[in-house]
């Protein structure tokens, strides 16, 4: 139990344009999901909070309108990179935890995706 | 906000001998401390975590042990074996939706 499923697992763009990458719980709802950014042999990092038919929450140094975030519904995120430059290169992941279990519980990951920007 | 600091950053062991990674946070009103392995590429896997109301946890050859007052975490893996060698993250889990605020990693390695 407890799958997330993230889509693409790998994506080339040129600069300027736009990628939206999926983020799904598959077996249970997430009120809640979150993206974080990782750079090769780095941490994760925490980029924002993403909240089910509400504002996600950025965190403090990351641009709310370079990287879009859309809650629809409670097993859907999406996160769009937007006018894509090389600096944005890196592997985001999302991850969420099933809504009826509280803050002190996992956090289920998805793959990832690759994005690389030419 | 949470801070979480790790150490170390790279350990090399032979294998069955055991490797010990810390970590420290600097909220003390996080509650809940896991352990993630990620090897290259892939995602990162939950291996063992702890809650506050709790000092020690163990799970097989692996195990966690946590000082509040301290505020430090660190976890323990016993006879160490090449399938252990990972680059392996603690975390602090920051406020009530649960941010997971992640330190910056320990490779492990275990050489046969």
């Amino acid at each position: 139990g407890a799958v997330v499923s993230q889509h693409p697992s790998r994506v080339i763009c040129k600069s300027g344009t736009s990628v939206k990458i999926e983020c799904r719980s598959l077996d249970f709802q997430a009120t809640t999901m979150f993206w974080y950014r990782q750079f090769p042999k780095q941490s994760l990092m925490l980029m924002a909070t993403s909240n089910e038919g509400s504002k996600a929450t950025y965190e403090q140094g990351v641009e709310k309108d370079k990287f879009l975030i859309n809650h629809a519904s409670l097993t859907l995120s999406t996160l769009t990179v937007t006018s894509a430059h090389p600096e944005d290169s890196s592997f985001y992941i999302c991850s969420a935890r099933p809504s009826a279990q509280g803050g002190n519980s996992p956090l289920h990951f998805g793959n990832g995706t690759r994005l690389t920007v030419t | 906000g949470e801070n979480v600091e790790q150490h170390p950053s790279t350990l090399s062991v032979q294998e069955g001998d055991s490797a010990v990674i810390k970590c420290t946070y600097s909220d003390s009103a996080s509650n809940y401390f896991p352990w993630y392995k990620q090897e290259l590429g892939k995602r990162p896997q939950l291996i063992i975590d702890i809650r506050s109301n709790v000092g020690e946890k163990k799970d097989q050859r692996i195990a966690v042990t946590l000082n509040k007052t301290a505020k430090h975490f660190s976890l323990h893996i016993t006879e160490t074996q090449p399938e252990d060698s990972a680059v392996y993250f603690c975390a602090a889990s920051r406020g009530s939706q649960g941010n997971l605020i992640f330190g910056k990693g320990t490779k492990l390695s275990v050489k046969p």
